[in-house]
């Protein structure tokens, strides 16, 4: 059965400061790892895409890397802002998606 | 551009009693999705639709039932409640995997209490 987990659960940051997310998936056979934002009460909204045969993407102050070999994927954000504030999961993509319970994040002001 | 549209948006409901969750896409997209979303843990999969006429169980399909009425719309139908069932229902659809492209859309959600 393919999982997802994701570290830390939570994570509380000041304004300004550089941080990662972690992902780790057991699929070795994905086709791309997606990340997802939440924020409270609503949908997902998808931040970067991964595609298997890519190492990394880039939008703005996010970049999303993969590592297929050690099944892991890494989220980080750049100069983070209380607008940040919100939940991120990952999810990859075999023949559905499996999504990670995601990390809560609060960047303090 | 509506995206991903869910009807009701909130509902409670008693032991025992049936719903059906409305899901409808403008995007032409071919394939569409059913997950629940419970405290502590990821979007897990309930049912899905590849294509128009197709429909397949994931994780989590006991106790649903769907409907692909055509390419826009799907339904997610529980036809006798219970309190496990209390969660929050998302619909999702698909278009394609172009890098660069946001392969999944997601509706609102559904936030569903059941007595």
């Amino acid at each position: 059965k393919q999982e997802v987990t994701q570290i830390p659960a939570a994570l509380s940051v000041p304004e300004g400061e550089n941080l990662v997310l972690n992902c780790s998936f057991t699929d070795s056979a994905i086709y791309n790892l997606q990340w997802f934002r939440q924020d409270p009460g609503k949908g997902l909204t998808s931040l970067l895409l991964i595609q298997s045969s890519q190492r990394e993407q880039t939008s703005g102050r996010l970049n999303a890397s993969l590592d297929k070999s050690s099944g892991r994927s890494t989220l980080y954000i750049a100069a983070s802002q209380p607008g940040d504030s919100a939940t991120y999961l990952c999810a990859e993509y075999g023949q559905n998606f499996v999504f990670g319970p995601g990390t809560r994040l609060s960047v303090l002001p | 551009n509506a995206g991903v549209t869910q009807t009701p948006k909130f509902q409670v409901l008693k032991t025992g009693q049936s719903m059906t969750l409305q899901c409808a896409q403008d995007m032409n997209h071919n394939s569409m999705y059913w997950y629940r979303q419970d405290p502590g843990m990821g979007l897990r999969l309930i049912y899905y639709s590849a294509s128009e006429g197709t429909t397949d169980k994931g994780e989590v399909p006991n106790g649903y039932n769907v409907s692909r009425l055509n390419k826009r719309e799907f339904s997610l139908r529980l036809e006798s409640a219970a309190p496990s069932q209390t969660s929050v229902y998302f619909c999702a659809s698909l278009s394609s995997f172009r890098p660069g492209n946001q392969p999944q859309h997601f509706g609102d959600g559904t936030r569903l209490s059941i007595l």
